[in-house]
């Protein structure tokens, strides 16, 4: 069967520091990867997409970036992060064709930036 | 560009009883997919049900049921029997077929309570 892990689950960071959250699929090969931010009360909104190694496709301009060193390694980082860079981040796996397209998301990683 | 709205900030519901929980959709797409997913305070994602635009018959998963209606563009969560279990943040997405990447465009979320 499939899982998802991502970690680490909680970190707390100074502004100005470097961020890296990873995120790892098993069990499937060239699955769509994402990466989502979750504010503090709010929806969930979609920072990057990944259908292929190498290949990332950004939704939101800001202070991040990710990365697809491998079909299934997914990783989000940042060189000096901002305090609006806290939240909570979900990264999630999907395959299409085939299938409703449902994404299954990992454990989340929350991110607190002082 | 698609349009997820779901107008409930919170709910409240009796334990054993039926909720509704609201949600309506914007699109310019001829085929989409509607799905709803819950989030407990433990933060993950748990998909729910979903609903493609060319299915006749409304989905059914368990005690979940998604109220589709086409013409109104709207996609309403029923979830019969109400568990204390069911406390839980519920969001309402969309995948649409334009663009590439399969992405699912999320709503902000309607917060459940059951009570006893």
């Amino acid at each position: 069967s499939q899982t998802i892990h991502q970690w680490p689950a909680t970190l707390v960071q100074p502004v100005g520091s470097p961020l890296s959250l990873e995120c790892t699929v098993e069990g499937t090969s060239n699955p769509n990867l994402y990466w989502y931010r979750q504010a503090a009360g709010r929806g969930l909104q979609l920072l990057f997409y990944s259908v292929g190694i190498g290949q990332i496709s950004s939704e939101v301009p800001q202070n991040l970036s990710a990365s697809r060193p491998q079909d299934r390694q997914f990783i989000l980082s940042s060189k000096k992060l901002l305090l609006s860079d806290s939240g909570f981040y979900l990264c999630a796996w999907s395959v299409l064709p085939g299938g409703t397209g449902e994404l299954f998301f990992g454990e989340g990683s929350r991110l607190t930036v002082l | 560009a698609q349009k997820i709205t779901q107008t409930q900030p919170g709910m409240f519901v009796q334990e054993k009883e039926a909720v509704t929980l609201d949600c309506t959709y914007d699109t310019s797409d001829q085929s989409y997919g509607l799905f709803w997913y819950k989030q407990p305070s433990s933060g993950e994602m748990i998909f729910l049900i979903y609903q493609g635009s060319y299915d006749e018959q409304n989905a059914t998963e368990g005690r979940y049921s998604l109220n589709f209606q086409k013409a109104r563009k709207s996609a309403n969560l029923v979830i019969s029997a109400s568990q204390l279990g069911d406390s839980a943040m519920y969001f309402c997405a969309m995948r649409g077929h334009t663009g590439g990447g399969n992405k699912l465009t999320f709503g902000t979320g309607t917060q459940l309570k059951v009570e006893l």
